[in-house]
């Protein structure tokens, strides 16, 4: 059975950047079938996929055109993780983040968010 | 990228079938598999349909998706309503025009009264 433990701070400062890890039991990090995900939900912006990373010979990333100045998935295969760093955040960063295992990737891209971490409330306050 | 388009909210009688539709803004409908979650309050999403009408094995067989290229969009149904369904359902397909990006419908939510 796959289990996505997230954790990191609760509280962020504006300007600042937010940093989550999701640690991965069941599963690797280094898959070749599957993509390591970052998901947030707020009342504002529902459902935002904000970006993966995933290993197919190399590593691999993808991000959200909304966020994609700001933002870095990192895989740590010594803890079987991966993380989430959001720079330069504003109120509007603040929602639930969650991480979750996807498909793999591309123009033919099958399959479902199948597994999902606990999720995090991230406020964005000073 | 394209947007999906639900209504934001429906409500139905138990026992009853409640349809919960998700449209395309561009591109066809059929390009691309769409799947659904069901969400309750203070948990993380659970998928109901992937694949556009596949079940993952433990979801009931009430639970039914389909998509309709004439009007571009894809539906989720739930027959014999039971309370326990009361939750928020969001579709959520992939853009391969944009190396497989996310796109998250904006939910709805379902009320059974």
């Amino acid at each position: 059975q796959v289990q996505l433990q997230q954790s990191g701070p609760g509280l962020v400062k504006p300007s600042q950047t937010l940093s989550l890890t999701c640690a991965i039991s069941g599963d690797s990090v280094s898959s070749n079938s599957a993509a390591w995900n970052w998901i947030r939900q707020s009342p504002s912006r529902g459902l935002e996929w904000l970006g993966r990373t995933y290993y197919r010979s190399k590593w691999y990333n993808d991000y959200a055109v909304s966020v994609k100045s700001r933002i870095t998935i990192n895989p740590d295969t010594s803890k079987n993780q991966f993380s989430l760093q959001l720079n330069s955040v504003t109120p509007e960063d603040t929602a639930v983040y969650y991480c979750a295992r996807g498909p793999t990737p591309g123009i033919a891209a099958a399959g479902d968010f199948d597994y999902w971490g606990q999720g995090t409330l991230v406020t964005v306050s000073s | 990228n394209f947007m999906l388009t639900q209504p934001h909210s429906v409500s139905e009688s138990p026992g009853k079938t409640v349809t919960i539709s998700c449209t395309r803004s561009s591109g066809s409908i059929a390009s691309n598999y769409v799947q659904w979650y069901q969400q309750r309050p203070g948990s993380a999403p659970t998928t109901v349909i992937y694949e556009d009408n596949q079940r993952p094995s433990g979801v009931p067989d009430r639970f039914s998706g389909s998509i309709d290229s004439s009007s571009n969009s894809a539906s989720l149904t739930i027959s014999g309503l039971k309370t326990e369904d009361e939750a928020d359902y969001y579709c959520q397909s992939y853009d391969s025009s944009n190396h497989g990006d996310v796109v998250f419908g904006g939910g709805t939510k379902l009320t059974v009264l």
